[in-house]
């Protein structure tokens, strides 16, 4: 069965340093997501892309975070420099149309010291 | 602001029995549902979806929408230790694409 690819699983970083995420989708999905998750709480969408295209990045923290997908395949999720409330899980799904489905990658955890 | 409510939980229940979990949303423009269960220090998996009002069953699990009174429930037959989890809702809304969680509901079903 196709899966969301991530990496890495884990990341343990301190504040200030630049981190990076990978997510490649499950093959023909051609809508990839990008949530964070904090614990005890819903994941919140950072920012959304049809193929290549962003489409709703309105909750992403721009003068930190960027997002990337250019080939409109997999993508790298950046944030420069993480500081300590940045700690969660990075999750990343995938869909085939914006209207269907979510799937979802096993995540990063991402703790900042 | 669109926003999706569950009770934090946790939801105590003896193996066997059936778990009820409930959801809100405000936004009466909310097109479908969606319950996901997701086990500690894991990702979210999809349980299912549901559109329009009435119930929907798939195995153990009914899901519930009432659009009129603007939420959404999970009842989760004979339940089982593997059952436990936290269950998230999330509701996508028909001006978009992007789908808001709620916070998720703690069930511990016991033995």
């Amino acid at each position: 069965e196709a899966e969301v690819a991530q990496s890495p699983r884990y990341k343990i970083t301190e504040k200030s340093q630049a981190v990076a995420f990978w997510c490649d989708p499950i093959s023909g999905h051609a809508t990839l997501y990008w949530y964070r998750q904090i614990l005890g709480q819903g994941p919140e969408l950072l920012v959304q892309f049809q193929d290549e295209s962003v489409v709703d990045d309105s909750q992403l923290p721009k003068d930190r975070f960027s997002a990337e997908r250019l080939k409109g395949v997999d993508s790298t999720l950046k944030i420069q420099p993480a500081e300590l409330g940045d700690s969660a899980m990075y999750l990343c799904a995938s869909s085939p149309r914006p209207q269907e489905t979510q799937y979802f990658g096993p995540g990063t955890r991402l703790l900042v010291l | 602001q669109k926003e999706v409510e569950q009770n934090s939980g946790p939801l105590s229940v003896p193996e066997g029995a059936i778990a009820s979990l409930n959801c809100t949303y405000s936004d009466r423009g909310s097109q479908s549902f969606f319950w996901y269960r997701q086990y500690s220090g894991k990702s979210p998996e999809l349980i299912m979806f549901i559109y329009s009002n009435g119930d929907k069953e798939d195995g153990r699990f009914t899901a519930q929408l009432n659009k009129a009174s603007q939420y959404v429930s999970l009842l989760i037959r004979d339940s089982q230790p593997s059952d436990s989890a936290t269950y998230l809702c999330a509701a996508r809304w028909a001006a978009g694409n992007k789908l808001t969680f709620g916070g998720g509901t703690r069930v511990l079903v016991k033995p």
